[in-house]
């Protein structure tokens, strides 16, 4: 079983659409999540950082992150064709555990108009 | 752009044979991060240099090696290609090494190795 584990879709939803996509994890050392946008044929771009459970919210995004489940969420509101991508859950552990970044399979999001 | 370069952007080759990837970090940046796309495995950790000293080690295969430069740059080296190796791999970089909470990984465009 992975670690992360995330529904790779795709999913498909209409212009203006608010769009939810979820991952879980197993490992209770996870401490910092993020979400990544990866526009086909690009490197993963980073959209939303979170510590501990919790909302956060920066434009039409929102990132949610409940430990005692394990589950991380993020929400597009009013969705566009320009977020057509696949977004990627990331976690990371503290202390020794640096840099690794743990992700999970990746969501492919298609907005269409 | 995030600021962080990769070369070459493709790379084809035959099983057996051995490529270096290179990666430049940004400016300022410190630690660098190799990755491994696969259709199959996804985005996987390869390994972590920390101003020229390896930190961290993921799944990363014994014909795989890494090492930072004192320029900050790295190099990833693949040896033994197999056709399995084929993958996208990406180079992230940091400012510091993880060990704050709000350091964070930007990605380089990363390079396709094809593997015949």
């Amino acid at each position: 079983q992975k670690e992360v584990e995330q529904d790779p879709g795709p999913l498909s939803v209409p212009e203006g659409a608010i769009v939810s996509l979820n991952c879980t994890y197993s490992n209770s050392a996870f401490q910092y999540f993020m979400w990544y946008r990866q526009y086909s044929r690009k490197g993963p771009e980073l959209l939303m950082y979170t510590y501990s459970s919790g909302n956060k919210e920066d434009g039409r995004f929102t990132a949610q992150v409940d430990k005692s489940s394990k589950y991380i969420s993020l929400f597009i509101r009013d969705s566009q064709p320009s977020d057509s991508a696949t977004y990627l859950c990331a976690t990371r552990a503290g202390g020794t555990s640096y840099g690794k970044l743990t992700f999970g399979q990746g969501t492919i999001l298609t907005v269409h108009p | 752009d995030s600021g962080v370069t990769q070369t070459p952007k493709h790379l084809i080759t035959a099983t057996g044979q051995r490529v270096t990837l290179r990666c430049s970090p940004r400016s300022g940046d410190l630690s660098v991060y190799w990755y491994q796309q696969s259709l199959d495995q996804g985005l996987q950790f390869l390994i972590h240099y920390y101003n020229g000293e390896e930190r961290a080690k993921g799944n990363i295969l014994e014909r795989f090696s890494a090492q930072q430069f004192p320029d900050l740059h790295s190099e990833l080296n693949l040896s033994s290609l197999e056709l399995g190796d084929s993958a996208l791999y990406f180079c992230a970089s940091s400012v510091e090494g993880g060990g704050i909470s709000t350091d964070t990984q930007y990605f380089g465009p990363g390079t396709r190795l094809t593997v015949l």
